[in-house]
């Protein structure tokens, strides 16, 4: 069964303290793994795609990196409005065409502090 | 480009009714999947329509069910409402092909009393 797991489950930071946020997964080969922002009441708003292991990929303040067993999400000099839940999915190589279910992580609780 | 429309927003429903909540898609996308959304369970998959078939399905029990129209459009049924119910139901809509990437609606907010 897929699993992702999600570390730490909360953090603070402040204004302009960098860090990583990590996503690790157990996955029966992967398709693609994606990194989804979520505010308070609000459906996750969609940041990246990762396919393969050695990708990068970046989006103002946020970096994410994949590797075989883990994806991390680097965040630059965070400002306040980039505190949210930030959520990883993966989604497993079955077909190659047909399957839809991601299996999410339970979240990285991310507060920047002016 | 509109983006993934949910309705109703929020509900409250008595213990043993029905509810149907509804998703309107990106247009375009194909492919339409919903998920519940839980403090202690977080997000998990429900099911999954793609032209107004069901292709993939999650370990929800039979209460809950979808269909999926011509236009895209796709309803959740959930029947014999129980408390554990509550939740957050979100959709979320993708090309449906080769790549996956899935956007979110807003959610139904969905309280059993």
């Amino acid at each position: 069964e897929d699993q992702v797991t999600q570390s730490p489950e909360a953090l603070r930071l402040q204004e302009g303290e960098s860090s990583s946020l990590n996503c690790s997964y157990t996955v029966s080969g992967l398709r693609g793994l994606f990194w989804y922002r979520q505010d308070p009441g609000k459906g996750p708003e969609f940041l990246f795609t990762l396919y393969s292991a050695g990708e990068e990929k970046e989006k103002e303040r946020l970096k994410a990196t994949l590797t075989k067993k883990e994806s991390f999400l680097h965040i630059t000099a965070p400002k306040p409005e980039d505190s949210a839940t930030y959520l990883c999915a993966v989604q497993p190589l079955i077909s190659n065409f047909g399957n839809e279910k991601l299996t999410f992580g339970t979240g990285t609780r991310l507060t920047i502090i002016p | 480009k509109a983006g993934v429309t949910q309705t109703p927003r929020y509900l409250i429903k008595t213990r043993g009714q029905q509810v149907t909540l509804s998703c309107s898609p990106i247009s375009g996308h194909r492919s339409v999947s919903w998920y519940q959304q839980t403090p202690g369970q977080g997000l998990q998959f429900l099911f999954e329509y793609f032209s107004e078939t069901q292709r993939n399905k999650g370990n929800f029990p039979g209460r809950f069910s979808g269909r999926q129209f011509s236009n895209s459009r796709s309803e959740m049924n959930v029947s014999t409402l129980e408390l554990g119910d509550s939740a957050l139901y979100l959709c979320a809509s993708s090309r449906g092909d080769t790549y996956y990437e899935q956007y979110f609606g807003p959610g139904t907010r969905l309280t059993v009393t």
